[in-house]
Formats: C-alpha cells, sequence, structure tokens
C-alpha cells in the first residue's frame, strides 16, 4: 500500500498569514495515465471531508483561489496565501493512483 | 446538487451484522463509481471499499476484506455497505463518496457506526 506521510501534523497559524501543508508518498503517484491523483480534502469538526484540490493543482467548484496545490511523483504541498477563519479544521491529502485508495494522517489548522 | 445521505448506523454488540445505505440524488448514479471511507472516533480517515457503476468490480481494504461487502442498486439510485461480524474497531462514522475519475468529489454527512456490549 502506499504510505502517504503529512507535516506537520498541527500548524497554529495567525489570521491573514500564509500556510503551507506538506503530503510526501512512500511510492510515485503518476498513473500509467499519465496523471497524478493527488488530492486534497478539507474536515471542519463535526462536519464531513469536502474537497479543495484534486489531479495536484486543480481546485475544486466553489474552491477561492486563496488555496492552491502543487508538486510531482512524491512530493506535495497544500498552501493558504492567507489564512481565514474558514479555513480552521483538519486537511487531509489521498492517493487515487492506485488501490487501495490511501489518506495522509492529516494535519490540523489552529488560528493562535 | 449532488446530495448523499447515509443511514443504517447505530448501536451494534460485537458480532452483529448491519446494513449501511446511502442514498445518492442531483446526478446519474449509474455513471459514477461509489466508495465508502471510515473515520474512527477523533481519527484519521480510512479507505473501505469502491464499488464500479455497474457493480462488475468491487474493492476492499484489507483490513475489512470478507466481512464487509459493497453493493449497489442503480435502479434506486443507492449504495449498501453490509457488515458482518462487527468489532469494536469497526466504530467510527461511515461516509460514501462519490467519485470523479481518481478523486472523491461528493461526500454524504456519515452514518455512526458504534460497536459495543
Amino acid at each position: 500500500d502506499i504510505v502517504m506521510t503529512q507535516t506537520p501534523l498541527s500548524s497554529p497559524v495567525t489570521l491573514g498569514q500564509p500556510a503551507s501543508i506538506s503530503c510526501r508518498s512512500s511510492q510515485s503517484l503518476v498513473h500509467k495515465d499519465g496523471n497524478t491523483y493527488l488530492s486534497w480534502l478539507h474536515q471542519r469538526p463535526g462536519q464531513p471531508p469536502r474537497l479543495l484540490i484534486y489531479k495536484v493543482s486543480n481546485r475544486f467548484s466553489g474552491v477561492p483561489d486563496r488555496i492552491s496545490g502543487s508538486g510531482a511523483g512524491t512530493d506535495f504541498t497544500l498552501k493558504i496565501s492567507r489564512v481565514e477563519a474558514e479555513d480552521v479544521g483538519v486537511y487531509f491529502c489521498m492517493q487515487g493512483t492506485r488501490l487501495p485508495n490511501t489518506f495522509g494522517q492529516g494535519t490540523k489548522l489552529e488560528i493562535q | 446538487q449532488v446530495q448523499l445521505v447515509e443511514s443504517g448506523g447505530g448501536v451494534v454488540q460485537p458480532g452483529r451484522s448491519l446494513r449501511l445505505s446511502c442514498a445518492a440524488s442531483g446526478f446519474s448514479f449509474n455513471n459514477y463509481d461509489m466508495h465508502w471511507v471510515r473515520q474512527a472516533p477523533g481519527k484519521g480517515l480510512e479507505w473501505v471499499a469502491v464499488i464500479w457503476t455497474d457493480g462488475s468490480n468491487k474493492y476492499y481494504a484489507d483490513s475489512v476484506k470478507g466481512r464487509f461487502t459493497i453493493s449497489r442498486d442503480n435502479s434506486k439510485n443507492t449504495l449498501f455497505l453490509e457488515i458482518d461480524s462487527l468489532r469494536v474497531e469497526d466504530t467510527g462514522v461511515y461516509y460514501c463518496a462519490r467519485a470523479e475519475d481518481f478523486w472523491t468529489d461528493y461526500w454524504g454527512q456519515g452514518t455512526l457506526v458504534t460497536v459495543s456490549s
């Protein structure tokens, strides 16, 4: 199975400041079709996860452009250019390149 | 709009069985693969199973293989998860999620399964 490792596991941030989360996979996430199926999800307390980013850097419908994804191969990053109060919660990376799909442990974003 | 509504959770004794349902609406259900993902209390997300559009292929996490069965009824726009021989470690919120290509784009609110004697 592909192991997904996120850092940091907890990130205290100041409103209006940037935040960055790293996700590393134990194997390359390049699919045989040439695409890389790495997505990012956000889960607010008491809510289900919701999709933010798919295929490394594509924003899902309604996701603000201050949220962006980048990376390739085994190293990926989620960036929030200016943190807002609604960004609190846990962020998960997920690989869909190979079954079983696997998730990172989650990174908790807290406002300090 | 896309809606996924899970049901069927509850408090169950170890060793018993449970059938979870996920009612889909707002999209052509039979055109999408569907996943189950679970989350133990206070923990991260664990992928459980996926079923292809026509039910012809199903894949399971090793941790649930042999005890969980994923199925679907495209005539009723409903996804199912049958869980046998429930264990305490199966406790958690079970989400169904729609697969768009090789990612999950919409998730339900989840249904809580508590396995306890």
